[in-house]
Formats: C-alpha cells, sequence, structure tokens
C-alpha cells in the first residue's frame, strides 16, 4: 500500500526558477514530515522537516506547505540553482520521525 | 562528527552466493535502521533496532535476510541466499531522539549487483 504518493517524477526548472515538488498521504497518524535530498552514490540527507502542527516552514531557499485537512504538502525551493539538481523525496512518519515511509522520489534537473 | 560509515560500498556476486553488510552509526545514536532502496524509488524500512533489540522488523525478509546489533552500536545486515531480485542499494541510517522528533541520518549505502 503506497502511503505517499509524491509527484511529479521529473522536473526541470531554469536556474532562478521556483520548483515544487507535491506529495499526499493517507495515514493520519502521521506526525512528522520531512524533506529528502539525495546525490547520486550518496544516501538521503534531512532538507527541512514539519510538524502537521503549522502549516508553513522556511529555511533559506527551501519552504514546507502542509495542509492537514487536504492531507497534502509540498516543497518550494526558491532561486534554483544548478548545484539543486538531485533527486528529492518526501516522507511521513509517525511516532515523530521513527518510522518513515517514503514518496518515490522527484528527479530535478536546474539548468544553468 | 563523523557520519554514518557503511561498508563495503559496492557488492558484485553470483545469485545464491551470501552477502553481509556492515554499518557503524553516528556516535551516540541509539536507534539504527536498515533500508532497501530499488532504482527510481524511495527507501523502504527493513529493519528498525533501538540499542541492540529489534523492535520493528516487520517489513524484513526473514526466510533469506538476517540482520544483528550485538552491543548496541554496529549492525550487520546478511542475505543468504541472495536471489537476482536482491540487487539493489541498501541504506543505513542512524538517530537519537530530541524532545518528539527522531532525526534520522543515512550513509552512503551499499550498492549490491546479484549476478
Amino acid at each position: 500500500q503506497q502511503q505517499v504518493k509524491q509527484s511529479p517524477q521529473s522536473l526541470i526548472v531554469q536556474k532562478g526558477g521556483i520548483s515544487i515538488i507535491n506529495c499526499a498521504y493517507e495515514n493520519t497518524a502521521f506526525d512528522y514530515f520531512p524533506w529528502y535530498q539525495q546525490f547520486p552514490g550518496k544516501g538521503p540527507a534531512l532538507l527541512i522537516a514539519i510538524r502537521p502542527d503549522v502549516s508553513e516552514k522556511k529555511e533559506g531557499r527551501f519552504t514546507i506547505s502542509f495542509n492537514k485537512s487536504a492531507k497534502q504538502f509540498s516543497l518550494h525551493i526558491m532561486d534554483s540553482q544548478p548545484g539543486d539538481s538531485a533527486t528529492y523525496f518526501c516522507a511521513a512518519s509517525t511516532l515523530g520521525g521513527s518510522r518513515l515511509t517514503f514518496g518515490e522520489g522527484t528527479q530535478l534537473t536546474v539548468n544553468p | 562528527e563523523a557520519g554514518v560509515v557503511q561498508s563495503p560500498r559496492y557488492k558484485i556476486i553470483e545469485k545464491k552466493q551470501p552477502v553481509a553488510f556492515w554499518c557503524n552509526p553516528i556516535s551516540g545514536h541509539n536507534t539504527l535502521y536498515w533500508y532497501l532502496q530499488n532504482l527510481g524509488q524511495g527507501p523502504e524500512l527493513l529493519i528498525r533496532y533501538e540499542n541492540e533489540e529489534a523492535v520493528d522488523d516487520s517489513q524484513l525478509p526473514k526466510d533469506r535476510f538476517s540482520a544483528e546489533r550485538l552491543k548496541g552500536v554496529d549492525s550487520t545486515l546478511k542475505i543468504q541466499p541472495a536471489e537476482l531480485g536482491d540487487s539493489a542499494v541498501y541504506l543505513c541510517a542512524s538517530s537519537k531522539r530530541q524532545g518528539a522528533t527522531d532525526t534520522q541520518y543515512f550513509g552512503p549505502g551499499t550498492r549490491l549487483t546479484v549476478l
């Protein structure tokens, strides 16, 4: 059972543009929603995370928007840079992050 | 602070052979995870340890996969015998709960190819 659906599968953005990746979940028991960034040959690295008691969290160029009633959350990358080119995974967890369920990933390419 | 260490980074074996992966978590992290990542997909949890106890192994195929975490630090994941479908990246992660949040830190993974 796929509990976290992520879209789009791939995304191409011009340098300086905004990248937007969306995720939807089913399990209302999820209480922690992180985004991970993965470069080829590396393990996923935590980018930013949010808990369901807030609707938005911003860290530098990265923002999570969270809609609890719609069971959706999204990652916005402002002023996208070629160095942001990577695969991005949304995830959702119960137990505050101890049991992550990942989306299928979005391959982001930022053209110079 | 050193990250999660995994070895080997790459492994190529013939089907039906055994294989083992090793993980050293971040110092002080009492929770250790093993994930399977197929090409183009997100990681899937295989097993979670709290110290030396396996507290969540519901997704571990126990007929051929086994894991251990002796002394609550390093961990080994074993496959015996390996099948062609086991070709994937095996990721180890560790965490230390801080308040209500348990942030997981991943190692670089072991890429397994079964021929």
